[in-house]
């Protein structure tokens, strides 16, 4: 079965400071990843997706970069951190061919950057 | 025209009530609309999804109906229980991209 593992859980920062957040799916090849921000009390903000190694998109323009090393492997980087930077960040894959299909959602990272 | 629009904001609802979501879209190109649900703390999970050749699908207590005419959908959660308390998002994508849009979410709370 495939599971995705999203890490740490929580996370606080002090403003300035470097960001690295991993993600990893087992059990599937050749997923779509995503990464996701929540803020507090506002919808799922599409950050970036990914069809393949080392095949980026970005949505929105920001203080944040991602990366996919390897087929099964997503990452969420800051070189620094910003106040508005704070919030719950999540993690999900999908069948490739579009997500026309269940998306499956890691349990996320509360990030505080004080 | 990439958005959803979702309301309301956030929802009272008594035990064994209905609740009640909407959601509406521009992109006409949009032909899979599926619903998650979100407990405090945890990711979404997907809770049923429709596409646009049919009006309306149900699963036990939760219907969605869609108006395509309307560019609309809605979720309906029949005899709604304390347990159903959690965020609600509607989300679309069209097939040929690997993007899906999600609503602004209604957090639904149930009292006994």
């Amino acid at each position: 079965s495939q599971t995705i593992h999203q890490w740490p859980a929580t996370l606080v920062q002090p403003v300035g400071s470097p960001l690295s957040l991993e993600c990893t799916v087992e059990g599937t090849s050749n997923p779509n990843l995503y990464w996701y921000r929540q803020a507090a009390g506002r919808g799922l903000q599409l950050l970036f997706y990914s069809v393949g190694i080392g095949q980026i998109s970005s949505e929105v323009p920001q203080n944040l970069s991602a990366s996919r090393p390897q087929d099964r492997q997503f990452i969420l980087s800051s070189k620094k951190l910003l106040l508005s930077d704070s919030g719950f960040y999540l993690c999900a894959w999908s069948k490739s061919k579009g997500m026309n299909t269940e998306a499956f959602f890691g349990q996320g990272t509360r990030l505080t950057v004080v | 025209q990439q958005q959803v629009k979702q309301s309301p904001q956030s929802l009272i609802v008594q035990k064994g009530g209905i609740s009640i979501i909407n959601c509406a879209y521009e992109n006409t190109a949009f032909d899979y609309f599926p619903w998650y649900q979100q407990f405090p703390g945890k990711g979404p999970a997907l809770l049923i999804a429709i596409r646009p050749d049919v009006s309306e699908k149900k699963e036990g207590r939760f219907t969605i109906s869609f108006n395509k005419s309307a560019k609309q959908f809605s979720l309906h959660i029949m005899d709604s229980q304390p347990g159903d308390s959690a965020t609600y998002f509607c989300a679309a994508n069209t097939y040929n991209t690997d993007k899906l849009i999600f609503g602004t979410g209604t957090r639904l709370q149930v009292f006994p």
